[in-house]
């Protein structure tokens, strides 16, 4: 089954604790992109990947990190969260080579820092 | 910086009757307008998206339209039914597809009424 998928889907933390979300992708999709989904604010990007070891710098990169090894990878790192990355984070893949240009979702990731 | 305006941010209306949400942007090198459904609880779906270099674009009972004189596009929903209800948010990108900076309106909160 073609999916995207993401771990762990819900994580409480605490102020400064390293964390990785992975994401992870099986349909062979060249870009990739992380956003976070806050009420009343829709979704932002954080960070997108148009290929291995290519990375770009989303709307809200401030306190994230990510990595592009390969193809079907593509975790977010946070180095030292904050309550204020308290959000829903949504990763995504699709591919140029598609003639209809949808961007796959995973499931989300619930994340709370205290 | 880069915005996207979405208006109304809730939009209720009586099943069988219309719907139409607008957006605008600020960046005139935007050449891609997705359009996403998500359900309560569920991962963003992409419904419909048009391109700079048209201006009309319809799928059945969804259709958007753009102005880029204006910057501004919007998504019409005909003969509304109860599986309409949703989020819906329009994004902008300068890329001529999701694979690179993507900025999201705020986005709108349809209720179809029975």
């Amino acid at each position: 089954e073609a999916q995207v998928t993401q771990n762990p889907r819900y994580l409480i933390t605490v102020t400064g604790k390293k964390l990785t979300v992975t994401c992870s992708q099986n349909m062979n999709h060249e870009y990739m992109s992380w956003y976070r989904q806050d009420p009343g604010l829709g979704l932002r990007q954080i960070y997108y990947s148009m290929n291995v070891e290519v990375t770009d710098k989303g709307d809200v990169p401030e306190g994230y990190k990510v990595s592009r090894k390969e193809k079907r990878n593509f975790p977010l790192i946070l180095e030292s969260p904050s309550p204020n990355q308290t959000s829903l984070y949504f990763c995504a893949s699709s591919s140029p080579r598609s003639s209809y240009n949808e961007q796959f979702f995973g499931p989300g990731t619930r994340l709370t820092v205290l | 910086g880069e915005n996207v305006e979405q208006h109304p941010s809730t939009l209720s209306v009586q099943e069988g009757d219309s719907a139409v949400i607008k957006c605008t942007y600020s960046d005139s090198a935007s050449n891609y307008f997705p359009w996403y459904k998500q359900e309560l609880g569920k991962r963003p779906q992409l419904i419909i998206d048009i391109r700079s270099n048209v201006g009309e674009k319809k799928d059945q009972r969804i259709a958007v339209t753009l102005n880029k004189t204006a910057k501004h596009f919007s998504l019409h929903i005909t003969e509304t039914q109860p599986e309409d209800s949703a989020v819906y948010f329009c994004a902008a990108s300068i890329g001529y597809s999701s694979a690179s900076k993507i900025i999201f309106g705020s986005g709108t909160r349809l209720s179809i009424r029975p």
